[in-house]
């Protein structure tokens, strides 16, 4: 099946600091790329969906300007969690569809950011 | 709005079969999906369902009824490693899912 890569896989910073996290098809193009959050014991939360060559469409409630998105190529997006702070500390996760027709997402293995 | 309701909780013992139930209100239908996820992990795909009826593959087995607006998840001869969350997700129209709240199932020897 499709691979999907996530890293780095743990992440500590300090406050105020940025964190980016790449996510990677490695064995096909994404036009499409999903991140999402996770918080302890909860279900997944679409943050943004991610479009090769253009902006990032953020789900409401979902600051732009802090998760800054950036789908450079067709294998490659990268979110940045910019001047973290201790309430940012989740587990990020990043998936990709072949095409809108795919009938499965592929998942990254995940990002656990914690912020001290 | 969109909305897809799992139950929270629920409890096994290993050999028996268990039913997760998910409903959900979408704009929108282009596939149910279910998802396995143990803790600290990411999501591993278990089933599409985008047409009415049972998909069955080995012990899990998805149903899926669009006009009821809902499917379930059904895992026979349990296993202690079943025990996991067991996400239900949704594409609209649009190729995003929507997951649901998810359910932790715990199975007991």
């Amino acid at each position: 099946g499709a691979v999907v890569s996530q890293h780095p896989s743990r992440v500590i910073c300090k406050s105020g600091t940025s964190v980016k996290i790449e996510c990677r098809s490695l064995d096909f193009q994404a036009t499409t790329m999903f991140w999402y959050r996770q918080f302890p014991k909860k279900s997944l939360m679409l943050m943004a969906t991610s479009n090769e060559g253009s902006k990032a469409t953020y789900e409401q409630g979902v600051e732009k300007d802090k998760f800054l998105i950036n789908h450079a190529s067709l294998t490659l997006s990268t979110l940045t969690v910019t001047s973290a702070h201790p309430e940012d500390s989740s587990f990020y996760i990043c998936s990709a569809t072949r095409d809108a027709m795919n009938t499965e997402a592929f998942f990254g293995q995940g990002t656990r950011l914690t912020v001290v | 709005g969109q909305n897809i309701d799992q139950p929270t909780e629920m409890t096994a013992t290993e050999g028996a079969i268990v039913q997760i139930n998910c409903t959900y209100q979408t704009s929108g239908f282009n596939g149910l999906f279910w998802y396995q996820q143990h803790a600290g992990e990411a999501p591993t795909f278990l089933s599409y369902n985008v047409l009415d009826g049972l998909e069955e593959k080995g012990r899990f087995s998805s149903f899926l009824s669009r006009s009821k607006g809902y499917s379930y998840l059904l895992l026979k001869e349990l296993q202690m490693k079943d025990s996991a969350s067991y996400l239900c997700a949704v594409r609209g129209n649009t190729d995003k899912l929507i997951f649901g709240t998810g359910t932790r199932l715990q199975v007991f020897p």
